[in-house]
């Protein structure tokens, strides 16, 4: 089973600084990335995908992240946080064979004013 | 949305109780997941399946047990309910894409 490792339980950053939440992988196969968001009190909402092909990947809300297979990292970033950015956000990886996703432990973004 | 829907949606149980959490999907997905949600753990899975009557073991699955008589319903129960158990539970349906998967509104269970 795949092992993903978010860097950093909690991060705060100002309104208008950069978001970069950190994410590593455990396999030596690339496998199907995604980082989802979970704003309190609900479900979790799919933010954005790798699979093939462009390894920057374009998000909703002005999140982006990039594949690198060198450093096994799926990293997430937004330019200017907003404080509808504080939220949970979770990467987690699949294989390409399997049908289950495998969850990091999460990363609480908080957003000053 | 992926037309999921959890039900109760808030619920506390005495500890020895058997509880019955149900997920409803309105688009025919054929795989179905189970997931509970604790802090510093992410999320993780329970149980699955993959067809009518076809289900499989998660990580988590000691103490669970579902069923799935109908496309549209996976049920997950506690058998006898331990406060270990108190968790936030999700359902998910796999999309048509790469393996990624929609989620339900959760299910908050308190056991005391």
């Amino acid at each position: 089973a795949q092992s993903v490792t978010q860097l950093g339980s909690h991060v705060s950053v100002s309104e208008g600084a950069l978001v970069l939440l950190r994410c590593n992988y455990s396999s030596s196969v690339p496998p199907y990335l995604f980082w989802y968001v979970q704003y309190p009190n609900q479900g979790l909402q799919l933010l954005l995908k790798y699979t093939t092909g462009a390894t920057l990947v374009k998000g909703i809300n002005g999140f982006e992240a990039e594949f690198k297979k060198s450093e096994t990292s799926f990293h997430l970033t937004k330019p200017s946080a907003h404080m509808s950015d504080a939220a949970e956000y979770f990467c987690v990886v699949s294989d390409l064979d399997d049908y289950k996703l495998s969850f990091g432990a999460g990363t609480t973004v908080t957003v000053r004013a | 949305d992926a037309g999921i829907t959890q039900s109760p949606r808030h619920k506390v149980t005495e500890t020895g109780t058997p509880v019955t959490l149900r997920c409803h999907q309105t688009e025919n997905h054929r795989y179905m997941y189970w997931y509970r949600q604790d802090p510093g753990h992410g999320l993780r899975l329970i149980h699955y399946s993959y067809g009518v009557k076809d289900t499989d073991k998660g990580e988590v699955s000691d103490g669970y047990s579902v069923s799935r008589s109908k496309t549209e319903d996976f049920l997950l129960t506690l058998e006898s309910a331990t406060s270990s158990q108190t968790s936030v539970y999700f359902c998910a349906i796999r999309g048509t894409g790469e393996n990624e998967q929609y989620f339900g509104p959760g299910t908050r269970l308190t056991v005391t």
